[in-house]
């Protein structure tokens, strides 16, 4: 198994303004997934990212609005750029230990409140 | 597209009584499914998976589930439910190459009630 953890667990923001989540795994991984929770909805996929290359996105999710990080095989950040309200959301990390596994852990879960 | 369709969002079962939560998926292929239980300020955990096999799995907490192709279905299954499987549960399909892009269902809110 794989044991992941995010920072913040919480947070409160301003709209227009950023922030930048932490995704910390304890062992090395190559594949780390994004995923957003809208409230009383189900999860979203936002991106996948991969230790040196670029993150790939789905529909309906751009770099510009969501930017990646992946700069080494155990941790990751996604930022939420000039935050609106629509943006409150638990932002999730997960990995599959081998990048053939389909087994997914998850983190614990980022809480946004945009104001 | 992948997609996958939980048509209860909210259910009630008393505490001892079965329970069963339906989940069907639109796949073009032979797919990998999944099911997720995220209890309240928790993180997901997974339940138990198919991908291969045996159609009926068993996974953890008393629970299985049986993969009808015919149907399209992955219901998920527990004969006594406890008070402790309160929770939001996740039927979810594997996408991409690996099957570990995940596409979920929009979950059931499990209520036990005493």
């Amino acid at each position: 198994s794989a044991v992941i953890s995010q920072k913040p667990s919480r947070d409160i923001c301003q709209r227009g303004t950023s922030l930048t989540i932490q995704c910390q795994v304890d062992s090395q991984v190559t594949m780390m997934f994004w995923y957003r929770q809208q409230p009383g909805q189900s999860l979203t996929l936002i991106a996948t990212a991969n230790q040196g290359s670029e993150a790939t996105y789905e529909s309906g999710f751009v770099i510009d609005k969501f930017p990646i990080s992946r700069p080494n095989l155990t941790f990751s950040t996604l930022t939420v750029s000039n935050m609106s309200p629509e943006d409150s959301s638990i932002y999730l990390c997960s990995v599959p230990l081998r990048e053939s596994d389909n087994e997914q852990f998850f983190g614990p879960g980022t809480r946004l409140t945009v104001l | 597209a992948q997609s996958v369709t939980q048509p209860d969002i909210h259910i009630t079962v008393s505490e001892g009584a079965s329970l069963e939560l339906r989940c069907n998926y639109s796949y073009g292929a032979t797919p990998y499914l999944f099911w997720y239980v995220q209890s309240p300020g928790q993180g997901l955990q997974l339940l138990l998976k198919y991908f291969s096999g045996d159609t009926l799995v068993q996974g953890i907490k008393g629970f299985e589930a049986e993969f009808k192709r015919s149907q399209s279905s992955f219901n998920l299954r527990k004969p006594s439910v406890h008070w402790s499987d309160a929770a939001e549960y996740f039927c979810a399909v594997g996408a991409g190459e690996y099957g570990n892009k995940l596409v979920f269902g929009a979950g059931t809110i499990l209520r036990v009630k005493s």
